[in-house]
């Protein structure tokens, strides 16, 4: 099984960074992915990571430690529309042939403040 | 950019009554998956299919649940008899089985959800 953990909220102006962290405890593990869920619509693929060290896209940056179990989601240059749920998600490979399915952290709220 | 799509956005329907979910994954697509999501807690994985069978399924996916592709482009799923319980999000994802030096590189990407209300 999996604990994947995150704050549930976190709250930040416009125009700042919020960084989002996640740990994680895996039995088996390829991957762990970021998304991004406005409230009612579907989860939107931000990053992922596979290999330790930051992947950077545009404004958005996704950092791994696969021994410390720990990611992170780094927000810069906030804007209004980036409030939304941030949901974790790892990829679970616990059996030989299996090709993973992911598992999912709680989310975290992010509130931008004008 | 191509993208999932599922309908119907909103379903009612009575406990005990059969419900069919209906996805289009992404035209070259390999695998295909429903999550589901009730509402304020996490999404959760419920199956996953590859090559016409399934290929993974969580606790929740019990014998009320079934999925099928019943062509070429559609992909449902099928609870025989709603419970309560199964009020939720919905959500179907597809994803190319991507690999890059043999590991899988794989990402999922999701339709925007059947809202599912058993009364």
């Amino acid at each position: 099984g999996q604990n994947i953990d995150q704050p549930t909220e976190m709250t930040a102006t416009e125009g700042a960074i919020v960084q989002i962290n996640c740990t994680y405890q895996t039995s088996g593990f390829n991957g762990l992915f970021w998304y991004q869920q406005h409230a009612g619509e579907a989860p939107t693929f931000l990053s992922y990571n596979v290999l330790d060290g930051l992947e950077e896209k545009g404004r958005f940056s996704s950092f791994l430690s696969r021994s410390k179990g720990y990611s992170y989601l780094l927000l810069k240059e906030l804007q209004m529309k980036d409030s939304a749920s941030y949901l974790c998600a790892v990829r679970d490979v616990n059996e030989a042939d299996s090709w993973g399915k992911l598992q999912f952290g709680a989310g975290t709220q992010v509130v931008v403040t004008p | 950019e191509p993208e999932v799509t599922q309908t119907p956005s909103h379903q009612v329907t009575q406990m005990g009554q059969e419900v069919i979910l209906r996805c289009v994954p992404i035209s070259n697509h390999l695998y295909f998956y429903w999550y589901r999501q009730i509402l304020g807690q996490k999404v959760e994985f419920l199956v996953s299919f590859y090559n016409n069978e399934i290929s993974e399924k969580s606790e929740i996916f019990d014998d009320q649940f079934s999925v099928e592709r019943p062509d070429g482009s559609n992909f449902t799923l099928k609870i025989r008899s709603t419970k309560l319980e199964d009020s939720a999000m919905y959500f179907c994802a597809s994803s190319e089985a991507r690999t890059s030096g043999g590991a899988n590189t794989d990402t999922q990407y999701f339709g925007p959800g059947t809202r599912l209300t058993v009364l």
